[in-house]
């Protein structure tokens, strides 16, 4: 079965710190995305990867960067964390792109910017 | 603007009913159409998902209908059960070849009363 982890599962950050997301899939998947859930707003795309060294943005990447040092993990990097910032972070993988098959999705990862 | 737009945030339907989830769309290039469930505190799984080429699929008792002159897919859940009380996204993607970019809607919560 599909298996991506997310760690922190929970972190509690400060306004202007720097806050690091890590993603790790063993599904030998090319593809790797990051979201953020709002109430309201559904997921939203900030960065995905289709190959290793490589990232894209997504549709909402301001304040946001993401690195892809091999194909089994994906990190999401808040250099400077911001109130609105605070939501729950879905990673997720998949083996082809996203308008081919299913996406995986990991725990999610809440975070918490005072 | 929100390309992927679910106009009804909840939804309450009685046990053995039909529940029908609606989501409407901008993007003329959209060709891959998908319903991805959420259960709180849980990450979304894929449900059931469709291609343009066809304007209906049926998997048990979901059945996702495509509208593409409407710009519109649902999804129906026939003898609605408890236990479908949950958080229901669409999703729809691009074809270009290897798009990676699934756009989700704001979500639908689904409440099945007993």
């Amino acid at each position: 079965e599909a298996a991506v982890t997310q760690s922190p599962r929970s972190k509690v950050a400060v306004t202007g710190g720097k806050v690091t997301l890590s993603c790790h899939q063993t599904n030998n998947h090319d593809y790797m995305y990051w979201y953020r859930q709002d109430t309201g707003h559904g997921l939203r795309l900030i960065h995905y990867s289709y190959v290793a060294d490589s990232t894209e943005k997504g549709d909402i990447p301001d304040g946001y960067k993401a690195s892809r040092p091999s194909q089994e993990n994906f990190s999401l990097i808040l250099e400077l964390a911001s109130l609105s910032q605070t939501a729950v972070y879905f990673c997720a993988s998949s083996d082809a792109g996203a308008n081919t098959g299913q996406l995986y999705f990991g725990e999610g990862s809440k975070l918490t910017v005072l | 603007g929100q390309q992927v737009k679910q106009s009804s945030p909840s939804l309450t339907v009685q046990e053995g009913g039909i529940s029908i989830l609606n989501c409407d769309y901008e993007n003329d290039m959209f060709d891959y159409f998908a319903w991805y469930k959420k259960y709180p505190d849980n990450s979304p799984t894929l449900l059931i998902s469709v291609r343009s080429n066809v304007d209906k699929r049926e998997d048990g008792r979901l059945t996702v209908f495509l509208n593409k002159s409407g710009k519109h897919f649902s999804l129906h859940i026939t003898a609605s059960q408890p236990e479908d009380t949950a958080v229901y996204l669409c999703a729809a993607a691009e074809n270009q070849g290897g798009s990676a970019k699934l756009i989700f809607g704001e979500g639908t919560k689904l409440t099945v009363s007993s």
